[in-house]
């Protein structure tokens, strides 16, 4: 069935580093990868997303690259920073009658100063 | 634009007890849905439509109803409370297939 899996499910960095974070799907008709950021208490915000006809997409520190041969997608954010800790979740529209997005099990983001 | 709003932001309900959970957005969005999020599982999907009139079943239906009689409301309803329903319910919406949703900012459920 529909299945995104997202690793890994914890993660810590110095500040400064940078941070991966690799999902993989199921379906090869996907079509539509958004990442969305969870800070404690919130509500998930969605911060970058990525269409199948584009490899990759940046906003500032943040990337998505995509491999449709693979079927997986990364989530990259260069020079962390302390607000950059959360819990952060990959997602993919899968196809079918349904088109809904399936979301991974998430990834908890620390930033260490 | 207050974007989707959801109420209440906590409740607790006693086993057997039936209430509703509402949302509403003011985008015009034709898409929205029900997400519940419990720890370790990120968000399941409950319920979902694609428009006034046109619901359907996400992954975890069982003990959920929904209705979409106009495009702003989406709301749900718990039939019978039991405690595998403590969660946290997220409400969203969206423009269009190949868009991101827009969350609202939940509602933590207790039962009892």
């Amino acid at each position: 069935g529909e299945n995104v899996e997202q690793h890994p499910s914890t993660l810590s960095v110095q500040e400064g580093d940078s941070a991966v974070i690799k999902c993989t799907y199921s379906d090869s008709a996907s079509n539509y990868f958004p990442w969305y950021k969870q800070e404690l208490g919130k509500r998930p915000q969605l911060i970058i997303d990525i269409r199948s006809n584009v490899g990759e997409k940046k906003d500032q520190r943040i990337a998505v690259t995509l491999n449709k041969t693979a079927k997986h997608f990364s989530l990259h954010i260069t020079e962390t920073q302390p607000e950059d800790s959360a819990v952060y979740f990959c997602a993919a529209l899968y196809s079918g009658s349904a088109r809904q997005l399936t979301f991974g099990s998430g990834t908890q983001l620390t930033v260490l100063p | 634009n207050a974007g989707v709003t959801q109420t209440p932001k906590f409740q607790v309900l006693k086993t057997g007890q039936s209430m509703t959970l509402q949302c509403a957005q003011d985008m015009n969005h034709e898409y929205m849905s029900w997400y519940r999020q419990d720890p370790g599982m990120g968000l399941r999907l409950i319920h979902y439509s694609v428009g006034a009139g046109i619901t359907d079943q996400g992954e975890v239906p069982n003990g959920y109803n929904v209705s979409r009689s106009t495009t702003e409301d989406f709301p749900l309803r718990l039939l019978s409370a039991a405690p595998s329903q403590t969660s946290v319910y997220f409400c969203a919406s969206r423009p269009g297939q190949l868009y991101g949703y827009t969350f609202g900012s939940g509602t933590r459920l207790t039962v009892v």
